[in-house]
Protein backbone atom coordinates (compact mmCIF):
# COMPACT_ATOMS: atom_id res chain seq x y z
CA UNK A 1 0.00 0.00 0.00
CA UNK A 2 1.91 2.78 -1.20
CA UNK A 3 -0.84 5.23 0.57
CA UNK A 4 -2.86 6.24 -2.93
CA UNK A 5 -6.72 7.48 -2.94
CA UNK A 6 -8.63 8.73 -5.57
CA UNK A 7 -11.02 10.57 -6.18
CA UNK A 8 -14.46 10.56 -6.62
CA UNK A 9 -14.57 6.37 -7.10
CA UNK A 10 -17.21 6.98 -9.31
CA UNK A 11 -18.58 9.69 -11.79
CA UNK A 12 -21.31 10.13 -14.15
CA UNK A 13 -21.41 13.30 -16.42
CA UNK A 14 -22.44 14.07 -19.33
CA UNK A 15 -20.89 15.43 -22.60
CA UNK A 16 -19.34 18.52 -23.13
CA UNK A 17 -18.58 19.09 -19.50
CA UNK A 18 -15.64 19.53 -17.52
CA UNK A 19 -14.49 16.55 -15.00
CA UNK A 20 -11.35 16.60 -12.66
CA UNK A 21 -10.22 13.43 -11.17
CA UNK A 22 -7.64 14.12 -8.09
CA UNK A 23 -5.17 11.74 -6.97
CA UNK A 24 -3.59 11.69 -3.86
CA UNK A 25 -0.31 9.74 -2.06
CA UNK A 26 0.85 10.53 0.94
CA UNK A 27 4.83 9.35 0.89
CA UNK A 28 5.71 12.15 -0.74
CA UNK A 29 6.84 10.32 -4.60
CA UNK A 30 8.16 12.27 -6.81
CA UNK A 31 6.51 10.27 -10.01
CA UNK A 32 2.89 9.94 -10.50
CA UNK A 33 1.19 8.60 -13.74
CA UNK A 34 -2.49 8.87 -14.84
CA UNK A 35 -3.49 5.89 -17.04
CA UNK A 36 -6.83 5.10 -18.36
CA UNK A 37 -8.51 1.10 -18.59
CA UNK A 38 -10.58 -0.18 -21.33
CA UNK A 39 -10.97 -3.62 -22.64
CA UNK A 40 -8.78 -4.92 -25.14
CA UNK A 41 -6.28 -1.82 -24.54
CA UNK A 42 -4.78 -2.96 -21.25
CA UNK A 43 -3.17 0.53 -19.47
CA UNK A 44 -2.55 3.28 -21.23
CA UNK A 45 -0.55 6.00 -20.04
CA UNK A 46 -2.56 9.26 -20.33
CA UNK A 47 0.22 11.95 -18.76
CA UNK A 48 2.54 11.50 -15.86
CA UNK A 49 4.81 14.02 -13.44
CA UNK A 50 8.25 13.91 -12.76
CA UNK A 51 8.04 16.79 -9.96
CA UNK A 52 5.75 19.72 -8.50
CA UNK A 53 4.63 21.89 -11.80
CA UNK A 54 6.77 19.11 -14.46
CA UNK A 55 4.51 17.00 -16.56
CA UNK A 56 4.43 15.28 -19.78
CA UNK A 57 2.08 13.50 -22.28
CA UNK A 58 1.95 9.68 -22.87
CA UNK A 59 0.32 7.69 -25.62
CA UNK A 60 -3.27 9.14 -25.19
CA UNK A 61 -3.13 12.53 -24.05
CA UNK A 62 -5.55 14.41 -26.17
CA UNK A 63 -8.81 15.80 -24.41
CA UNK A 64 -6.70 15.60 -21.15
CA UNK A 65 -5.04 18.17 -19.07
CA UNK A 66 -3.12 17.80 -15.92
CA UNK A 67 -1.69 19.47 -13.22
CA UNK A 68 0.73 19.30 -9.95
CA UNK A 69 0.77 22.12 -7.48
CA UNK A 70 2.10 20.07 -4.80
CA UNK A 71 4.09 16.88 -4.71
CA UNK A 72 1.01 14.69 -3.14
CA UNK A 73 -1.70 15.77 -5.41
CA UNK A 74 -2.22 15.22 -9.20
CA UNK A 75 -4.82 15.96 -11.20
CA UNK A 76 -6.33 15.11 -14.27
CA UNK A 77 -8.56 17.30 -16.41
CA UNK A 78 -11.39 16.65 -19.11
CA UNK A 79 -12.00 19.95 -21.02
CA UNK A 80 -15.18 18.80 -22.32
CA UNK A 81 -15.50 14.94 -21.48
CA UNK A 82 -16.56 12.98 -24.83
CA UNK A 83 -18.13 9.11 -24.64
CA UNK A 84 -15.21 8.06 -25.76
CA UNK A 85 -13.52 9.08 -22.78
CA UNK A 86 -15.91 6.63 -20.70
CA UNK A 87 -13.24 4.33 -19.18
CA UNK A 88 -11.85 3.18 -16.02
CA UNK A 89 -8.76 6.03 -14.96
CA UNK A 90 -5.82 4.65 -12.28
CA UNK A 91 -3.32 6.81 -10.91
CA UNK A 92 -0.25 5.50 -9.78
CA UNK A 93 3.16 5.98 -8.14
CA UNK A 94 6.62 4.75 -8.82
CA UNK A 95 9.40 4.25 -7.02
CA UNK A 96 12.60 2.63 -6.63
CA UNK A 97 12.64 -1.36 -7.15
CA UNK A 98 15.29 -4.02 -7.86
CA UNK A 99 18.38 -3.01 -9.56
CA UNK A 100 17.82 0.39 -11.32
CA UNK A 101 14.00 -0.07 -12.17
CA UNK A 102 10.86 1.79 -10.50
CA UNK A 103 8.09 -0.08 -9.66
CA UNK A 104 4.68 0.71 -10.11
CA UNK A 105 1.69 1.23 -7.19
CA UNK A 106 -1.95 2.04 -7.89
CA UNK A 107 -4.52 3.72 -6.41
CA UNK A 108 -8.08 2.50 -6.58
CA UNK A 109 -9.35 3.88 -9.32
CA UNK A 110 -12.09 5.85 -10.76
CA UNK A 111 -15.18 4.72 -12.86
CA UNK A 112 -15.99 7.31 -15.26
CA UNK A 113 -19.29 7.48 -17.39
CA UNK A 114 -19.85 10.18 -20.45
CA UNK A 115 -23.52 10.21 -21.41
CA UNK B 1 6.73 2.16 -30.72
CA UNK B 2 7.17 -0.05 -27.95
CA UNK B 3 4.45 -2.98 -27.38
CA UNK B 4 3.93 -5.66 -25.53
CA UNK B 5 1.49 -8.75 -26.73
CA UNK B 6 0.26 -11.25 -23.89
CA UNK B 7 -1.21 -14.51 -24.93
CA UNK B 8 -3.69 -15.89 -24.04
CA UNK B 9 -5.89 -13.37 -23.59
CA UNK B 10 -8.11 -15.42 -21.91
CA UNK B 11 -7.83 -18.50 -19.94
CA UNK B 12 -10.27 -20.88 -17.91
CA UNK B 13 -8.82 -23.95 -15.99
CA UNK B 14 -9.87 -26.29 -13.54
CA UNK B 15 -8.66 -26.13 -10.03
CA UNK B 16 -5.23 -27.48 -9.90
CA UNK B 17 -3.70 -27.57 -13.16
CA UNK B 18 -1.10 -25.44 -14.32
CA UNK B 19 -1.23 -22.84 -16.84
CA UNK B 20 1.62 -20.02 -18.45
CA UNK B 21 1.44 -16.84 -19.53
CA UNK B 22 3.30 -15.21 -22.11
CA UNK B 23 4.53 -11.57 -22.92
CA UNK B 24 6.06 -10.68 -25.81
CA UNK B 25 8.20 -7.75 -27.66
CA UNK B 26 9.88 -6.96 -30.01
CA UNK B 27 11.69 -4.50 -27.99
CA UNK B 28 14.71 -4.75 -25.25
CA UNK B 29 13.54 -3.89 -22.21
CA UNK B 30 15.75 -3.17 -18.74
CA UNK B 31 13.22 -4.52 -16.24
CA UNK B 32 9.48 -6.46 -16.96
CA UNK B 33 7.34 -6.49 -14.03
CA UNK B 34 4.08 -8.56 -13.79
CA UNK B 35 1.04 -7.15 -12.14
CA UNK B 36 -2.66 -9.50 -10.45
CA UNK B 37 -5.75 -7.15 -10.86
CA UNK B 38 -8.97 -7.83 -9.40
CA UNK B 39 -12.07 -6.69 -10.56
CA UNK B 40 -12.92 -3.04 -9.00
CA UNK B 41 -9.25 -2.66 -7.70
CA UNK B 42 -6.12 -1.69 -9.03
CA UNK B 43 -3.20 -3.37 -10.45
CA UNK B 44 -0.81 -4.92 -7.89
CA UNK B 45 2.27 -5.64 -8.42
CA UNK B 46 4.00 -9.34 -8.11
CA UNK B 47 7.17 -9.35 -8.95
CA UNK B 48 10.01 -7.46 -11.47
CA UNK B 49 12.48 -9.02 -13.05
CA UNK B 50 15.77 -7.11 -13.83
CA UNK B 51 18.33 -9.82 -15.95
CA UNK B 52 18.14 -11.81 -18.49
CA UNK B 53 17.68 -15.30 -17.90
CA UNK B 54 16.45 -14.33 -14.86
CA UNK B 55 14.14 -17.07 -12.38
CA UNK B 56 11.84 -15.45 -9.47
CA UNK B 57 9.88 -18.06 -7.65
CA UNK B 58 6.44 -16.84 -5.51
CA UNK B 59 5.06 -19.80 -4.24
CA UNK B 60 3.19 -21.03 -6.72
CA UNK B 61 3.97 -18.54 -9.38
CA UNK B 62 7.09 -18.86 -11.41
CA UNK B 63 8.48 -15.70 -13.43
CA UNK B 64 11.11 -16.05 -15.91
CA UNK B 65 12.63 -13.03 -17.98
CA UNK B 66 13.75 -14.26 -21.68
CA UNK B 67 17.63 -14.06 -22.09
CA UNK B 68 17.58 -11.28 -24.28
CA UNK B 69 15.25 -9.57 -22.19
CA UNK B 70 12.18 -8.88 -24.92
CA UNK B 71 9.92 -11.71 -23.13
CA UNK B 72 8.44 -12.90 -20.24
CA UNK B 73 6.57 -15.64 -18.60
CA UNK B 74 4.82 -16.95 -15.24
CA UNK B 75 3.80 -19.93 -15.08
CA UNK B 76 1.53 -21.29 -12.28
CA UNK B 77 1.20 -24.26 -10.68
CA UNK B 78 -1.98 -26.02 -9.42
CA UNK B 79 -3.65 -22.76 -10.24
CA UNK B 80 -6.40 -22.33 -7.15
CA UNK B 81 -9.74 -20.11 -7.42
CA UNK B 82 -8.30 -17.69 -5.32
CA UNK B 83 -5.45 -17.26 -8.81
CA UNK B 84 -8.28 -15.91 -11.02
CA UNK B 85 -8.17 -12.06 -12.11
CA UNK B 86 -6.35 -9.64 -14.67
CA UNK B 87 -2.35 -10.34 -15.30
CA UNK B 88 -0.75 -7.44 -16.57
CA UNK B 89 2.76 -7.17 -17.66
CA UNK B 90 4.85 -3.98 -17.96
CA UNK B 91 8.22 -3.11 -19.36
CA UNK B 92 10.35 0.03 -18.82
CA UNK B 93 13.51 0.96 -20.26
CA UNK B 94 16.79 1.64 -18.63
CA UNK B 95 16.37 4.21 -16.29
CA UNK B 96 12.78 5.36 -17.03
CA UNK B 97 9.93 5.79 -15.35
CA UNK B 98 7.74 5.22 -18.06
CA UNK B 99 5.88 1.92 -19.03
CA UNK B 100 4.54 -0.39 -21.48
CA UNK B 101 1.70 -2.23 -20.37
CA UNK B 102 0.41 -5.17 -22.10
CA UNK B 103 -3.23 -6.04 -22.99
CA UNK B 104 -3.56 -8.64 -20.21
CA UNK B 105 -4.32 -12.17 -19.73
CA UNK B 106 -7.58 -12.88 -17.67
CA UNK B 107 -7.43 -16.07 -15.62
CA UNK B 108 -10.41 -17.90 -14.85
CA UNK B 109 -9.81 -20.73 -12.21
CA UNK B 110 -13.22 -23.12 -11.77
CA UNK B 111 -13.19 -25.01 -7.92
Amino acid sequence: DAGITQSPRHKVTETGTPVTLRCHQTENHRYMYWYRQDPGHGLRLIHYSYGVKDTDKGEVSDGYSVSRSKTEDFLLTLESATSSQTSVYFCAISKSGTGDSYEQYFGPGTRLTVT
Amino acid sequence: TQLLEQSPQFLSIQEGENLTVYCNSSSVFSSLQWYRQEPGEGPVLLVTVVTGGEVKKLKRLTFQFGDARKDSSLHITAAQPGDTGLYLCAGAGKGTYKYIFGTGTRLKVLA
